[in-house]
């Protein structure tokens, strides 16, 4: 049971858009920032947004995050089939003292 | 950009300990980061195990304090995990990477514990 809770899958077709949700409390979403992290099958995760919604140099405008009180999103747009991905979010808990994760989403493109 | 290689044996015996090292390259680790360690069981989601700063204080998950213990090579310019008394519930993927919430990680290494 992870503490962050995300859904289990989203889909869309190529072209579309998908948000995926990472709910919280007030100890970790709601007073730390959030990252978010794309795992291609069979490779290491790889960083997409931190701080809630920055972007690191090389990611595309595609992605987006924004967070509202202990509720973070990810969004995708024009989605494309290499998009096809685990995605975990990602922040401090200030009550366990540690990094904590969502369960993940599989994204699948349609 | 700094790139990290994790190294170390994949198969390690009930009740033994698992080692393993990061090699940082393209930066130094006595840079402003923290250096923390992510484990990933196969088919499931990522677990914190901990982090080290080039000072040598560390930050560790409390589900596996008893067990973990992380520390810093300066002069070869890696940071290295021990788990000991492992069991099966410890094969994993384990990453090493830079700072407490992950930004740049490695490939990662499998572990497998079994007799």
């Amino acid at each position: 049971q992870s503490v962050l809770t995300q859904p289990p899958s989203v889909s869309a077709a190529p072209g579309q858009k998908v948000t995926i949700s990472c709910s919280g409390s007030s100890s970790n979403i709601g007073n730390n920032y959030v990252s978010w992290y794309q795992q291609l099958p069979g490779t290491a995760p790889k960083l997409l947004i931190y701080d809630n919604n920055k972007r690191p140099s090389g990611i595309p405008d595609r992605f987006s995050g924004s967070k509202s009180g202990t509720s973070a999103t990810l969004g995708i747009t024009g989605l494309q089939t290499g998009d096809e991905a685990d995605y975990y979010c990602g922040t401090w808990d200030s009550s366990l003292t540690i990094v904590v994760f969502g369960g993940g989403t599989k994204l699948t493109v349609l | 950009q700094v790139q990290l290689q994790e190294s170390g044996p994949g198969l390690v015996k009930p009740s033994g300990t698992l080692s393993l090292t990061c090699a940082v390259s393209g930066g130094s680790i006595s840079s402003t980061h923290w250096w923390s360690w992510v484990r990933q069981p196969p088919g499931k989601g990522l677990e914190w195990i901990g982090e080290i700063y080039h000072s040598g204080t560390t930050n560790y998950n409390p589900s596996l304090k008893s067990r973990v213990t992380i520390s810093v090579d300066k002069s070869k310019n890696e940071f290295s995990l021990k788990l000991s008394s492992v069991t099966a519930a410890d094969t994993a993927l384990y990453y090493c990477a830079t700072d407490a919430i992950p930004k740049v990680w490695g490939q990662g290494t499998l572990v497998t514990v079994s007799s």
